[in-house]
């Protein structure tokens, strides 16, 4: 039973480039969040997403951050012209249902030169 | 907002054991857990403790919930060299759709 997968692990973008993070939940799981984790920091909530429909991003950017979870596919988290600010880890999670215990996957690891 | 946090740091001996505390602000938090982060990797969850409770134990790990104080701590018994690792408090709270993260504890074990 594969737990959260997240690719790329690793990811390294120049200034101005898009940045896109992919994440497939868990079996079963059609909730997902995606989270980032600033070096030296805890995670800080992004987006909440259902199959189709964004349900909370109220800890999203306003611009160039995007986040989507198609009826087909993973859950994808696109960052617009990045900046070195953006270089952090993402990680998201999954759950069977909203409020559910959430369970992470392991992460991507953007690095903006 | 949800505020939650953790001292940053805590070393112990190889054998004996690590209590890893944290606090939290908002009363009608509902889930607490506990997740340890390994270099590189990614948040394994532990354990986690609805707060109608007192106390959770599974085998080495114990969790005790003060609800009036609103602190939370993670026992880890006979720690092992293995446990070193960055341990997040989070809570869950009442409409909310996320979980509220500590800042970390760096748990190093000394041979």
């Amino acid at each position: 039973n594969a737990g959260v997968m997240q690719n790329p692990r690793h990811l390294v973008r120049r200034r101005g480039q898009e940045a896109r993070l992919r994440c497939s939940p868990m079996k079963g799981h059609s909730h997902v969040y995606w989270y980032r984790q600033l070096p030296e920091e805890g995670l800080k909530f992004m987006v909440y997403l259902q199959k189709e429909n964004i349900i909370d991003e109220s800890g999203m950017p306003k611009e160039r951050f995007s986040a989507e979870f198609p009826k087909e596919g993973p859950s994808i988290l696109r960052i617009q012209q990045v900046v070195r600010g953006d270089s952090a880890a993402y990680f998201c999670a999954s759950s069977p249902a909203r409020q559910e215990t959430q369970y992470f996957g392991p992460g991507t690891r953007l690095l903006v030169l | 907002g949800e505020d939650v946090e953790q001292s940053l740091f805590l070393s112990v001996r190889e054998g004996d054991s690590s209590v890893i505390n944290c606090t939290y602000t908002d009363s009608s938090s509902t889930y607490l857990y506990w997740y340890k982060q390994e270099p590189g990797a990614g948040l394994q969850l532990l354990t986690y403790i609805f707060s109608n409770m007192d106390m959770k134990q599974d085998q080495r790990l114990t969790v005790l919930l003060n609800k009036k104080d609103k602190h939370l701590s993670l026992r880890i018994a006979d720690t092992q060299t293995g446990d070193s690792a960055i341990y997040f408090c989070a809570s869950a709270r009442t409409g909310a759709n996320n979980l509220f993260f500590g800042t970390g504890t760096r748990l190093t074990v000394i041979p």
